[in-house]
C-alpha cells in the first residue's frame, strides 16, 4: 500500500528553527509537495521537490532524498503566524497526490 | 498568480436540500480540478478529479449520484451535494492544476457546509 508518515504534532519556540520530517512509500514517484494549512482554512502551496537536494525559499527550505524515501521541511526564524499544520504529499506513478495526515506545529513565545 | 476562488465560503442548509459549490480559477486555465473533503482534525480526502469537458473520476466510496461534479469550462467546476444530510457536513475544498500532471495544485479557500 501507499503510505506517508509525518509526526502528528511538534512544538517550537518563536525565533527558533524546526524540521518537519516526512517519509513515504509509494508506487512510483513524481515529486513531493509541502503545503501549509492554517486552522479552518484551505492549504497553501509551499514547495515542490522532484530531484534530490535542498530547495530554499526565504525562511522555508525543503529537502528530498529519493533513495531514502525521505523529505523534510525546515522553517527558520519561526514566527507565531507559522503555527499551522504542514502537509506532505507525494505524487505517485499515476500522478495522483497521496497526502500525509499533516503535522500540527505549535509555536510558543 | 494561481488564484482559485470558491463560492459560497459557508452554507447552512436543511436536510434533504441540494447545495451547489463553485470553484473558479481566476488567472489561469485549469485543465484539471480536484474536489476534497476534510473533517475536523483529519487529513484531506480526495473525492473526485474532473477534467474539462469530460466526466469526473470519483474515488472509491464516493457516491457519484450524490456528489455531482460538472467541469464545464477551463475556469469553472461545480460540486453539487444532492439531498444533503447531517453527515455530509464538512469542509469542501477544490484545487486546480494548470497544465501537465506535475503542475502544482492550487487550492480554493474552501466551503464549510453545515446540514441541519
Amino acid at each position: 500500500g501507499q503510505n506517508i508518515d509525518q509526526p502528528t504534532e511538534m512544538t517550537a519556540t518563536e525565533g527558533a528553527i524546526v524540521q518537519i520530517n516526512c517519509t513515504y512509500q509509494t508506487s512510483g514517484f513524481n515529486g513531493l509537495f509541502w503545503y501549509q494549512q492554517h486552522a479552518g482554512e484551505a492549504p497553501t502551496f509551499l514547495s515542490y521537490n522532484v530531484l534530490d537536494g535542498l530547495e530554499e525559499k526565504g525562511r522555508f527550505s525543503s529537502f528530498l532524498s529519493r533513495s531514502k524515501g525521505y523529505s523534510y521541511l525546515l522553517l527558520k526564524e519561526l514566527q507565531m503566524k507559522d503555527s499551522a499544520s504542514y502537509l506532505c504529499a507525494v505524487m505517485d506513478s499515476n500522478y495522483q497526490l497521496i497526502w500525509g495526515a499533516g503535522t500540527k506545529l505549535i509555536i510558543k513565545p | 498568480g494561481a488564484v482559485v476562488s470558491q463560492h459560497p465560503s459557508r452554507v447552512i442548509c436543511k436536510s434533504g436540500t441540494s447545495v451547489k459549490i463553485e470553484c473558479r480559477s481566476l488567472d489561469f486555465q485549469a485543465t484539471t480540478m480536484f474536489w476534497y473533503r476534510q473533517f475536523p482534525k483529519q487529513s484531506l480526502m480526495l473525492m473526485a478529479t474532473s477534467n474539462e469537458g469530460s466526466k469526473a473520476t470519483y474515488e472509491q466510496g464516493v457516491e457519484k449520484d450524490k456528489f455531482l461534479i460538472n467541469h464545464a469550462s477551463l475556469t469553472l467546476s461545480t460540486l453539487t451535494v444532492t439531498s444533503a444530510h447531517p453527515e455530509d457536513s464538512s469542509f469542501y475544498i477544490c484545487s486546480a492544476r494548470a497544465g501537465g500532471f506535475q503542475e502544482t495544485q492550487y487550492f480554493g479557500p474552501g466551503t464549510r457546509l453545515l446540514v441541519l
